[in-house]
């Protein structure tokens, strides 16, 4: 079953804008993960961040986490064509063994 | 490093027909391989854990009998999909955890886009 919650469902902006996506989830996690995925591709790993951290920079990506809301931001700045690709959230599931995936946003940035 | 693989990347099979999916991790051991099925627009949903050397442990509502998987090794998993049929046309990714790496920590593979007619 999914944990996270994304919205938008999907995002439409022009290049040069930034791009702001949103996760909750619903039980206690020691961390949130935030992939990429390509059109038909696997996954790409772009940032972790921990329970105990409130943000995280990685070049032009910002992760946010609120532990008290259970929710997430993934902030792309000055977004490029090529960031095009579907967004999705990963949580731990209860006992922390498993990864639970949110139902991504669909990102289109158009050149 | 760390990298998994998936053989085949697409396959197209008769309905009725078996099809079996590898998943290997080429530069690294994973006693664990997590299998997962993602449909058109949606989001990945997990269907089985992959253990080495025991049985797989299958999420509810995903059917033992027709995903069969085997994890022969520290470095393969294979999925069949049994008398397969169009619903089950589907993308399957797998993922690896290394062993002795972080718990949180999995490598994802490119997947497998299975269309049976």
């Amino acid at each position: 079953s999914q944990q996270g919650e994304e919205d938008p469902q999907a995002l439409s902006i022009q290049e040069g804008e930034n791009a702001t996506m949103n996760c909750s989830y619903k039980t206690s996690i020691n961390n949130l993960q935030w992939y990429r995925q390509n059109s038909g591709r696997g996954l790409v790993h772009l940032i972790l961040i921990r329970s105990n951290e409130r943000e995280k920079h990685s070049g032009r990506l910002r992760v946010t986490l609120d532990t008290s809301k259970k929710s997430s931001s993934l902030l792309i700045t000055a977004s490029r064509a090529a960031d095009t690709a579907s967004y999705f959230c990963a949580t731990p599931a209860p006992g922390g063994f498993k990864t639970i995936f949110g139902a991504g946003t669909r990102l289109f940035v158009k050149a | 490093g760390a990298v998994v693989s998936q053989h085949p990347s697409w396959v197209i099979c008769k309905s009725g027909t078996s099809v079996k999916i590898e998943c290997r991790s080429l530069d690294f051991q994973a006693t664990t391989m997590f299998w997962y099925r993602q449909f058109p627009k949606q989001s990945l949903m997990l269907m089985a854990t992959s253990n080495e050397g025991s049985k797989a442990t299958y999420e509810q509502g995903v059917e033992k009998d027709k995903f069969l998987i085997n994890h022969a090794s520290l470095t393969l998993s294979t999925l069949t999909v049994t008398s397969a049929h169009p619903e089950d046309s589907s993308f399957y990714i797998c993922s690896a955890r290394e062993i002795g790496g972080n718990s949180y920590e999995q490598y994802f593979g490119p997947g497998t886009r299975l269309t049976v007619t």
